[in-house]
């Protein structure tokens, strides 16, 4: 079984850019959810899909994000206009719609805002 | 403040050698508590999941024990080994509400030397 993949692995944009993020759940995962890593600080939750309905976007930083899970497959993250504090590590992860809700992480997407 | 603090910051130890991680939380209520596993430029791992009512839970040579009164946890980690060497993070699910966020601490980055 596949497990949770990101793309891309790492991107460098310059400020005032946009950038998107995808990830691909565990197949089968309706719960789909993003975090951030920024240097120095924990992982922090930004959204969490169920299917293709926004759960909660409670961590997300402002509005020059903007995630989408178009069919309940998929994922995308796109940061518009990006900003030097954007940088950080993106996370996703899927979970099946049952208790304990065991999260699957993905390797991440590095993004480095210049 | 960090509702998951996690001590020490990082630790080393010698390849065979035993060693415990703490966590303390405040997070409350709580739906369970986790504690995972984090190589360098990868996702994190779950290693054990515990709710509210469970006082340990092992997976191989980790054993998680969890103090809901006192809000506290440990992992031990037994007869260690170099590929142990990573980052071990105490991540809390808050009870109630609709979204399975994931809430965590920063971490304990352990080397383990030969």
């Amino acid at each position: 079984e596949a497990g949770v993949t990101q793309f891309p692995s790492h991107s460098v944009i310059e400020k005032g850019q946009t950038v998107t993020l995808r990830c691909d759940p565990i197949s089968g995962h309706d719960n789909l959810y993003w975090y951030r890593r920024v240097m120095g600080k924990e992982i922090k939750f930004l959204l969490h899909f169920v299917k293709e309905s926004k759960q909660d976007e409670s961590g997300m930083p402002n509005n020059r994000f903007l995630a989408e899970r178009t069919g309940g497959t998929y994922s995308t993250l796109k940061v518009q206009p990006a900003e030097l504090e954007d940088s950080g590590v993106y996370f996703c992860a899927s979970s099946q719609a049952r208790s304990p809700y065991e999260q699957y992480f993905g390797p991440g997407t590095r993004l480095t805002v210049t | 403040k960090n509702q998951v603090e996690q001590s020490p910051q990082s630790l080393i130890i010698l390849e065979g050698k035993n060693c415990t991680l703490q966590c303390n939380y405040t997070v409350s209520p709580f739906s369970n508590l986790r504690w995972y596993k984090q190589d360098t430029g990868r996702g994190p791992v779950s290693l054990t999941i515990m709710t509210f009512s469970e006082n340990t839970k092992s997976n191989g040579r980790y054993t998680a024990t969890l103090d809901a009164d006192t809000k506290q946890s440990s992992l031990h980690i037994t007869a260690s080994q170099l590929s142990d060497s990573a980052s071990y993070i105490c991540v809390v699910s808050p009870f109630g509400g609709a979204t399975n966020k994931l809430i965590f601490g920063t971490g304990t980055l352990l080397a383990v030397q030969p």
